[in-house]
């Protein structure tokens, strides 16, 4: 098992552009998170989602959009990217709301 | 929101001793509390799950929970340099997800 992957690792983007972040498990998890992380802070949930086709935001949504179409798939979009969104974005999955695994991260600059 | 609270640290501990790693939640009707590993660069690691009052042992990390206090600890006895890294709390949101804490900077000197 590949466990849960993303893409990009590293990202540089220019103040208005758009992304998309890519994220996968093979584990069968019904869960699926995004997250944020600053320097030398916790970890601050954008979106998550409970099962394919249903997301919820978490606490910090803004500039974010999410969809679900699979179990396997969550991807994270960025539209008008700005410098406040450089971070550290980490995506997890669990089969139940416990015991969440991370993925390696991608780490966005907005510049 | 519910709130977690940690010492952010650095919590400097040598090698061989005991690291007590502290947390506090806001939400009385919490029920579910974990401690996630990170060293730095990498993503969390589950460490440590509790969900009853008292104490759960795993290997050298016991963590400790008292639902009337609102409180979690993380012990880790005979420290090692390995274990230098940032530990974060987190604590069930009504069953639908984390929240976490601002982890605590432990660092194990040889």
């Amino acid at each position: 098992n590949a466990g849960v992957t993303q893409t990009p690792k590293f990202r540089i983007l220019k103040i208005g552009q758009s992304m998309t972040l890519q994220c996968a498990q093979d584990m069968n998890h019904n869960y699926m998170y995004w997250y944020r992380q600053d320097p030398g802070m916790g970890l601050k949930l954008i979106y998550y989602s409970v099962g394919a086709g249903i997301t919820d935001k978490g606490e910090v949504p803004n500039g974010y959009n999410v969809s679900r179409s699979t179990t396997e798939d969550f991807p994270l979009r960025l539209e008008l990217a700005a410098p406040s969104q450089t971070s550290v974005y980490f995506c997890a999955s669990s089969f139940t709301v416990y015991e969440q695994y991370f993925g390696p991260g991608t780490r966005l600059t907005v510049t | 929101q519910k709130e977690v609270e940690q010492n952010s640290g650095p919590l400097s501990v040598p090698e061989g001793a005991i690291a007590s790693l502290n947390c506090t939640y806001s939400d009385r009707g919490s029920q579910s509390f974990f401690w996630y590993r990170q060293y730095s660069g990498k993503s969390p690691e589950l460490i440590m799950s509790i969900y009853s009052n008292g104490d759960k042992e795993d290997g050298r990390f016991t963590a400790q929970l008292n639902k009337a206090s609102q409180y979690v600890s993380l012990l880790i006895r005979d420290s090692q340099p390995s274990d230098s890294a940032t530990y974060l709390c987190a604590v069930d949101n009504y069953g639908q997800n984390f929240v976490f804490g601002p982890g605590t900077r432990l660092s194990v000197l040889p």
